[in-house]
């Protein structure tokens, strides 16, 4: 069963600190990994999104890298900022049919 | 601007009834999504529609039906024939080229549906 698995379940940390989230997978075949940001109550929105052959992409204050021989992704936070509280979402898409499996997500909050 | 408009933002269902619920997008997407999003669950995808006039079940279709008559709108009714219709329903749409893994969807904020 195709599955992705986010850890940790919730995390906080102080303001301007950073942080690491991670996204182990098992959707196969593969075609793309995204990370979205989804604010309480609102819609996610994407971050980045990675094929399979990169293994890095940046947005802002945002990196994703991804392994995919050990299908593992990680979502990077530079100097976090209250507004960056929400959940983080990993999602991995396998080719044809537009099929996406979501993760949990994080949940993260940012404290002064 | 273009995006996706989900409404009404709050819906409140009486045991029995059956509600529909709005999307509209003006970004010229060809594909359209209906996902639910419940507490500690990832979403879960109950319909999409790649083309005007034709649609496919999700994972979790039963209780649920679509339309989709206008490239733009893509509603959802929750019948009366889902048991636990209570959860936070996304809207989606993406462009389709298979080719182009890059594709990006667009999500609307959300429609927050209680059983009363």
């Amino acid at each position: 069963k195709n599955q992705v698995e986010q850890s940790p379940q919730s995390l906080i940390i102080l303001e301007g600190k950073n942080c690491t989230l991670q996204c182990n997978y098992t959707v196969s075949p593969f075609s793309n990994l995204r990370w979205y940001k989804q604010d309480t109550g609102r819609g996610p929105v994407s971050l980045t999104i990675m094929t399979f052959s990169e293994n890095t992409k940046s947005n802002g204050r945002y990196t994703a890298t991804l392994d995919a021989d050990t299908k593992q992704s990680s979502l990077h936070i530079t100097a976090s900022q209250l507004s960056d509280s929400a959940s983080y979402i990993c999602v991995v898409s396998a080719p044809l049919r537009n099929k996406l499996t979501f993760g949990t997500g994080t949940q993260l909050k940012v404290e002064l | 601007d273009g995006g996706i408009t989900q409404s009404p933002k709050y819906l409140f269902r009486k045991e029995g009834q059956n509600v529909t619920l709005s999307c509209e997008q003006n970004l010229n997407h060809d594909a359209m999504y209906w996902y639910r999003q419940d507490p500690g669950q990832g979403l879960r995808l109950i319909y999409y529609s790649q083309i005007v006039n034709d649609f496919q079940k999700g994972d979790i279709a039963e209780g649920y039906s679509v339309s989709r008559e206008k490239k733009e709108s893509f509603p959802l009714t929750v019948t009366s024939a889902q048991k636990n219709p209570t959860a936070f329903y996304l809207c989606a749409s993406s462009i389709v080229r298979i080719e182009d893994a890059n594709y990006g969807y667009t999500f609307g904020s959300g429609t927050r549906l209680t059983v009363v």
